[in-house]
């Protein structure tokens, strides 16, 4: 069974401008996580995905933004792109929410490098 | 506001002896940790976890225990070896909300020495 995959893998972009990054979960998973990680505050949760809603939100600006396909695929935006967004962006998927996790609850993709100059 | 911490950004250790990796936590809330590692240019993969109604969870060379009351967990991985190198993140949720989100540590760099 294929695993997460996200892309691009690596992405540069310019302050100001605004990039989409893709996410496809592991066949039949349904619900899909965005994490940010940076050096100094870790993994942080982005926002959560289940049938095309978002039922999850962590504490970001607007200008992060997400949605889900109704494949399950998800994509996350952010506009209006500054610096401090130079991140690895992590995408995981598991088979559905969950109030009981498993060991297996979720998987997670290679991530993608985005760089702001 | 950093809810779940590990304060050690790395570790070295020698092949074959105990590798113990802390994280300590604020929000009472939190009743479900996991430990993730996570390898370069590889998203993370599950480690082992533990509820809060335990205080110890033991997978083959992995252990990890709770301590609720000083808000402490710490993952024992003995003996340690030279693959075990890697960031290990350990993660909290409150179940109330799933366990799709989770709130991480900033990572502990595991070194194993041959």
């Amino acid at each position: 069974k294929a695993g997460v995959t996200q892309t691009p893998r690596y992405l540069i972009k310019t302050r100001g401008q605004q990039v989409t990054l893709s996410c496809s979960p592991i066949s039949g998973h349904r619900s899909v996580s965005w994490y940010q990680q940076t050096p100094g505050q870790g993994l942080q949760f982005l926002f959560e995905y289940f049938s095309e809603t978002q039922r999850n939100k962590g504490n970001f600006p607007g200008r992060f933004s997400g949605r889900q396909f109704s494949n399950s695929r998800s994509e996350m935006n952010v506009s209006t792109l500054e610096l401090g967004d130079s991140a690895l962006y992590l995408c995981a998927s598991s088979l559905v929410p969950r109030r009981v996790p498993s060991t297996d609850t979720q998987y997670f993709g290679p991530g993608t490098r985005l760089t702001v100059l | 506001d950093q809810q779940v911490k590990q304060n050690s950004p790395s570790l070295s250790v020698q092949e074959g002896r105990i590798s113990i990796l802390n994280c300590d936590y604020t929000n009472s809330m939190f009743d479900y940790f996991l430990w993730y590692k996570k390898y370069p240019a590889e998203g993370p993969t599950f480690l082992i976890s533990i509820s809060s109604i335990k205080d110890k969870n033991e997978d083959g060379r992995f252990t990890v225990f709770l301590n609720k009351s000083a808000k402490h967990l710490s993952l024992h991985i003995v003996p340690s070896q030279p693959g075990d190198s890697a960031v290990y993140f350990c993660a909290a949720t409150p179940l109330i909300q799933g366990a799709q989100k989770l709130v991480f540590g900033q990572g502990t760099r595991l070194t194993i020495n041959p």
